[in-house]
C-alpha cells in the first residue's frame, strides 16, 4: 500500500521520559511534516523537512527534535515529556512543487 | 485575528441536502487552499484543493474561492450520513506551511 505510516499508534508514558515516534512514506514525496493536534482538535505545524533539510521549525520547545535519515523517513524524538505534550501527532508528506499534504494515521501520546 | 477562521458548528443538514461550509483567511498573500475531512479518531484526508478564483467541482464536492474577499467555501451536494465529519480548511503561501482552521463539524441526519 502506498501511504504515510507512523509507529506507534498509541504511546502512554510517564512525565520525564524520553520517547520517539517514527514516520515513513512510500509516496516518493520530497517533503515531510510533523503536526500536533491538541484536545481542541486544532492542527498546528511543528517541523518540516525537504530532502532531509529542515525548512520549517515553529516555536516548539527544544525538547522536541526531528530527524530525517532520508527523504522517506522523518522521526520525532521528545525529551523530558510533560503533561502538556499529550496530543495526537500526525506526520504528513507532499511533493516538493505542491502543497497537497497527505497525512499518516497519527500517534496518540498520553503523558501521565 | 486568527489566520484561518471557520464556524465550528455543528452544522446539521438532512440527508440529500446541500451542506455549505465557509472559511476566511487573513493573509492576502495566500496562494493555495485546501479542504480536509477528518472523521473522529482518524487522520485528516485531503478532499479538495483550489488555486484560482472561481469554482472547482469534484463529484459531490465544490470548492469556491474568492481571493478579493479572502474566503473559500466547500459545498457538499446530496449529503450522505457518511459525510458526517469535521472539515478543516487550510491555507498556504506556497512556503510549505499549511495554516489550518479549527474545523467545522458536519452532521448529516438520516
Amino acid at each position: 500500500d502506498t501511504a504515510v505510516s507512523q509507529t506507534p499508534k498509541y504511546l502512554v508514558t510517564q512525565m520525564g521520559n524520553d520517547k520517539s515516534i517514527k514516520c515513513e512514506q512510500n509516496l516518493g514525496h520530497d517533503t515531510m511534516y510533523w503536526y500536533k493536534q491538541d484536545s481542541k482538535k486544532f492542527l498546528k505545524i511543528m517541523f518540516s523537512y525537504n530532502n532531509k533539510e529542515l525548512i520549517i521549525n515553529e516555536t516548539v520547545p527544544n525538547r522536541f527534535s526531528p530527524k530525517s535519515p532520508d527523504k522517506a523517513h522523518l522521526n520525532l524524538h521528545i525529551n523530558s515529556l510533560e503533561l502538556g505534550d499529550s496530543a495526537v501527532y500526525f506526520c504528513a508528506s507532499s511533493q516538493e512543487n505542491t502543497n497537497e499534504q497527505y497525512f499518516g494515521p497519527g500517534t496518540r501520546l498520553t503523558v501521565t | 485575528q486568527k489566520e484561518v477562521e471557520q464556524n465550528s458548528g455543528p452544522l446539521s443538514v438532512p440527508e440529500g441536502a446541500i451542506a455549505s461550509l465557509n472559511c476566511t483567511y487573513s493573509d492576502r498573500g495566500s496562494q493555495s487552499f485546501f479542504w480536509y475531512r477528518q472523521y473522529s479518531g482518524k487522520s485528516p484526508e485531503l478532499i479538495m484543493f483550489i488555486y484560482s478564483n472561481g469554482d472547482k467541482e469534484d463529484g459531490r464536492f465544490t470548492a469556491q474561492l474568492n481571493k478579493a474577499s479572502q474566503y473559500v467555501s466547500l459545498l457538499i451536494r446530496d449529503s450522505q450520513p457518511s459525510d458526517s465529519a469535521t472539515y478543516l480548511c487550510a491555507v498556504n503561501r506556497n512556503d510549505y506551511k499549511l495554516s489550518f482552521g479549527a474545523g467545522t463539524t458536519v452532521t448529516v441526519r438520516a
